[in-house]
């Protein structure tokens, strides 16, 4: 049984500061591994996805993989009150095709 | 284009009653997915599509049953309605083998068992 893990906060940063979203996850054949946020009372939407070892940025988002630990982190520069939101960590394997997801960490961003 | 479309949005149902969630994309996406969100809980995959035809279980799939018969349509049928089924049900589809954890979902439907 595939797990994905993520403290589910919630996590307070300053507004312009980074906030660093942590995931770890169990099945080590994992090959893909995605971020997603979701306002409240609204659908998940996706923002990063990363497939191979290292960063990948986009903007003021960078994905960060580590196969070797199990580790996929987010990190959000320059954070604005429009981030607080609960970001989701997923997973898929090579095995099938499911998607795997966390129970995702509620960040707030203070003004 | 409308994307991924679920309807009902909101439906209230009684112990032991049946229903069906409908999803609907206009993606030409092969890969389709039901999951349902707990309070305060992330997402967990009920039964999912690699194509019309294929369906396969998730990690909750007991009391759920779905179809795919064509591309565009993923309904997924509750039978005998139990309280522990309340809960916020997501359909989402992807374009499948390159980028299949890229799911884009539709807005959800909430489902209150009574």
């Amino acid at each position: 049984q595939k797990e994905v893990e993520q403290n589910s906060g919630p996590l307070s940063v300053p507004e312009g500061a980074i906030a660093s979203l942590n995931c770890t996850y169990s099945d080590r054949v994992s090959q893909s591994f995605f971020w997603y946020r979701q306002y409240s009372g609204k659908s998940p939407e996706l923002i990063m996805s990363i497939y191979s070892n290292g960063d990948k940025e986009d903007g003021r988002f960078t994905a960060q993989l580590n196969k070797a630990s199990q580790y996929v982190s987010l990190l959000i520069r320059d954070s604005q009150p429009s981030d607080s939101a609960t970001y989701l960590c997923a997973v898929n394997g090579n095995r099938d095709d499911k998607i795997i997801f966390g129970k995702g960490t509620r960040l707030h961003i203070l003004p | 284009n409308a994307g991924v479309t679920q309807t009902p949005k909101f439906r209230i149902l009684k112990i032991g009653q049946s229903m069906t969630l409908q999803c609907a994309q206009d993606m030409n996406h092969n890969y389709m997915y039901w999951y349902r969100q707990d309070p305060g809980m992330g997402l967990k995959l009920i039964y999912y599509s690699v194509g019309a035809g294929i369906t396969d279980k998730g990690e909750v799939p007991n009391g759920y049953n779905v179809s795919r018969s064509t591309t565009e349509d993923f309904p997924l049928r509750l039978e005998l309605a139990a309280p522990s089924q309340t809960s916020v049900y997501f359909c989402a589809s992807s374009s499948g083998t390159a980028y299949p954890g890229e799911l884009f979902f539709g807005e959800g439907s909430r489902l209150t068992v009574l």
